[in-house]
């Protein structure tokens, strides 16, 4: 089957770096993304890995290892707006479909 | 950038109606329409993919006879929801896929609840 496991609840400080890690069991993946949502809203895209390594925009870093069926998405000088869930989202390769994971909830505090 | 339009934003219906929600792309032809529900505090559950001109495809599990998906334009895809139950009350969310690099852009989603 296809699964991506992330952690469901992560705190951290106004300022600091947090990591959110993302594994998955599956083959056929284009590649990973990362979604952010706020209480009430829709997912907007954050960030898209489809080859291995870093991508970086502004605050937010994306890695990606395929060998390692893993990858995280970083977040750096952290505001009290960042305060949200996280989803990392596989890319199927024969559909197109996106496959979530269950999200990881980000806890900021001043 | 490429925006999705989707509407209503809430509604509220009684058992045994139905409900449209339309999501229209303003400045882009989307293809395809992924449709979602999402439960409180979970993730999103795809539940069909509409293809312009064709049926949807629906993930199992997923009433087709009661989720009805309509792709008619390359602009505009509908889900109605029959014979709502208060077990429908959810967030669904409508997403297109942009280009494969841009990741995919969301409606803002429709909050139903069905009392």
């Amino acid at each position: 089957g296809q699964s991506l496991e992330q952690p469901s609840e992560v705190t951290a400080v106004e300022g600091a770096i947090v990591q959110i890690n993302c594994t998955y069991q599956t083959s056929g993946f284009y590649g990973l993304s990362w979604y952010q949502q706020h209480d009430g809203g829709a997912p907007t895209f954050l960030s898209y890995n489809a080859l291995d390594g870093l991508e970086e925009t502004g605050r937010f870093s994306s890695f990606l290892s395929r060998s390692d069926s893993y990858g995280y998405l970083l977040l750096q000088e952290l505001q009290m707006k960042d305060s949200a869930s996280y989803f990392c989202a596989g890319l199927r390769d024969s559909n197109y479909q996106l496959i979530w994971g269950a999200g990881t909830k980000l806890i900021i505090k001043p | 950038g490429a925006v999705v339009s989707q509407h209503p934003s809430w509604v509220i219906c009684k058992s045994g109606t139905s409900v449209k929600i339309e999501c229209r792309s303003l400045d882009f032809q989307a293809t395809t329409m992924f449709w979602y529900r999402q439960f409180p505090k979970q993730s999103l559950m795809l539940m069909a993919t509409s293809n312009e001109g064709s049926k949807a495809t629906y993930e199992q599990g997923v009433e087709k006879d009661k989720f009805l998906i309509n792709h008619a334009s390359l602009t505009l895809s509908t889900l109605t929801v029959t014979s709502a139950h208060p077990e429908d009350s959810s967030f669904y969310i409508c997403s297109a896929r942009v280009r494969q690099d841009d990741g995919y852009t969301f409606g803002s989603g429709t909050r139903l609840t069905v009392v």
